[in-house]
């Protein structure tokens, strides 16, 4: 099974820090790397999907990129209600599989 | 409107069965891969399975950790997805989700969930 590996685990910065997260796959998925928002008591929420395509709606300060094994999510500048937990999932092969989450705290 | 909305979680004990469901409005359900995903308390997204649509085959797959006690299955009829859960452990104690399953867009559209405890 493919392997997801996100740092870091959790991270603190101030509303207008760019922000990076990364995610590593155990092997190559092409660019088959979603991210997703979640918040306290809510369902997840997808931002980005096949690694760099921004989902209709989701605000244009978030980013993705890499191919392969290499990903990014990218925040521009903080907003307060971007305090919240992400995760980066491979969908690449028969199974799916999720990073074990990078929560952004207020610094 | 597009929505998701599991029912059919509970408290039940070690070794024990329970089967959820998941209710799809406003998009054609027969047409979709389905996933389950679940969320014990504090911890991360886990991938339970996926059941393509059945012009797709309708085939299944499942995460190791329930392969062989779970099973997925889902009735265009009534636009239902199912979870079938069997031999439940207590680490089975989680919220489990509903999501659409495509691609490119991954899982797109979610339920809330319901939560599933395993204890004595």
């Amino acid at each position: 099974d493919i392997q997801m590996t996100q740092s870091p685990s959790t991270l603190s910065a101030s509303v207008g820090d760019r922000v990076t997260i990364t995610c590593r796959a155990s092997q190559s998925i092409s660019s088959w790397l979603a991210w997703y928002q979640q918040k306290p008591g809510k369902a997840p929420k997808l931002l980005i999907y096949k690694a760099s395509s921004l989902k209709s709606g989701v605000p244009s300060r978030f980013s993705g990129s890499g191919s392969g094994t290499e990903f990014t999510l990218t925040i521009s500048s903080l907003q307060p209600d971007d305090f919240a937990t992400y995760y980066c999932q491979q969908y690449n092969s028969y199974s799916r599989t999720f990073g074990q989450g990078t929560k952004v705290e207020i610094k | 409107e597009v929505q998701l909305v599991e029912s059919g979680g509970g408290l039940v004990k070690p070794g024990g069965s329970l089967r959820v469901s998941c209710a799809a409005s406003g998009f054609t359900f027969s047409n979709g891969w389905m996933s389950w995903v679940r969320q014990a308390p504090g911890k991360g997204l886990e991938w339970v399975g996926r059941i393509k649509s059945k012009t797709d085959g309708g085939t299944t797959d499942y995460a190791a950790p329930v392969k062989g006690r779970f099973t997925i299955s889902r009735d265009d009829s009534k636009n239902t997805l199912y979870l079938q859960m069997k031999s439940l452990k207590t680490e089975d104690t989680a919220v489990y989700s509903c999501t659409t399953d495509s691609f490119p867009y991954a899982f797109d559209i979610w339920g809330q969930g319901t939560m599933v405890t395993v204890s004595s």
